[in-house]
């Protein structure tokens, strides 16, 4: 079967950084994705990686190893907005996302 | 730029009641549009998905079912609603870009089924 695993819940304080993790095993890889989503509201896109390597966009930024089916997102500066479910998903080979039940991040003062 | 919209934002209804979910997109042509639910602390489970008017694609058997009569227009439905399916349901496009990657999402029906 496809699977994503994400940690359920992470704690982190403001201005500090935090990693979140997220191991897959799908049915092939056309990409993977994380997104951001508030309390009550819909998922917003964060960062696509396909290729190995780091991608980087202002504060966050997600790693991909193929070989190891694994990412993460890097969260630096953090700021008490940042508090939010991160969700991980990857793109099968139906081209039909696949999604983990996410993080959900919480920033302490 | 483009905009995705749904109605009710949030509903109530008993079991065994019909449900209408409506998602609209504008500013696109000829997008893929998705259905997604999402139960409290899982992840997102797609319902259905369309590449066009008329045409739609299960993922999940269950008491729902999707249309699309037209180009920018998804609709939800179900004849008889189950308590299991309470939960926050989300539209989605996608451009049929080459370039495009992501899945934008519209602002959510939270349905309660008591």
């Amino acid at each position: 079967g496809q699977n994503i695993d994400q940690p359920t819940e992470m704690t982190a304080t403001e201005g500090a950084i935090v990693q979140i993790n997220c191991t897959y095993q799908t049915s092939g890889f056309n990409g993977l994705f994380w997104y951001q989503q508030h309390a009550g509201e819909a998922p917003t896109f964060l960062s696509y990686n396909v290729l190995d390597g780091l991608e980087e966009k202002g504060r966050f930024s997600s790693f991909l190893s193929r070989s190891k089916g694994y990412s993460y997102l890097l969260l630096k500066e953090l700021q008490m907005k940042d508090s939010a479910s991160y969700l991980c998903a990857v793109k099968d080979s139906n081209y039909q996302l696949i999604w983990g039940a996410g993080t959900k991040l919480i920033i302490k003062p | 730029s483009q905009t995705i919209h749904q109605w009710p934002a949030t509903l109530v209804q008993p079991v065994g009641s019909p449900l209408s979910l409506e998602c609209t997109v504008e500013g696109t042509s000829n997008p893929n549009l998705y259905w997604y639910r999402q139960a409290a602390g899982r992840g997102l489970q797609l319902l259905f998905y369309s590449v066009g008017i008329g045409q739609i694609s299960s993922e999940v058997p269950q008491n729902l079912s999707a249309s699309r009569p037209q180009d920018r227009q998804f609709i939800l439905s179900s004849k008889k609603l189950l308590l299991s399916d309470s939960g926050f349901y989300l539209c989605a496009w996608r451009s049929l870009d080459m370039e495009a990657r992501e899945q934008y999402f519209g602002p959510g029906t939270r349905l309660t089924v008591t």
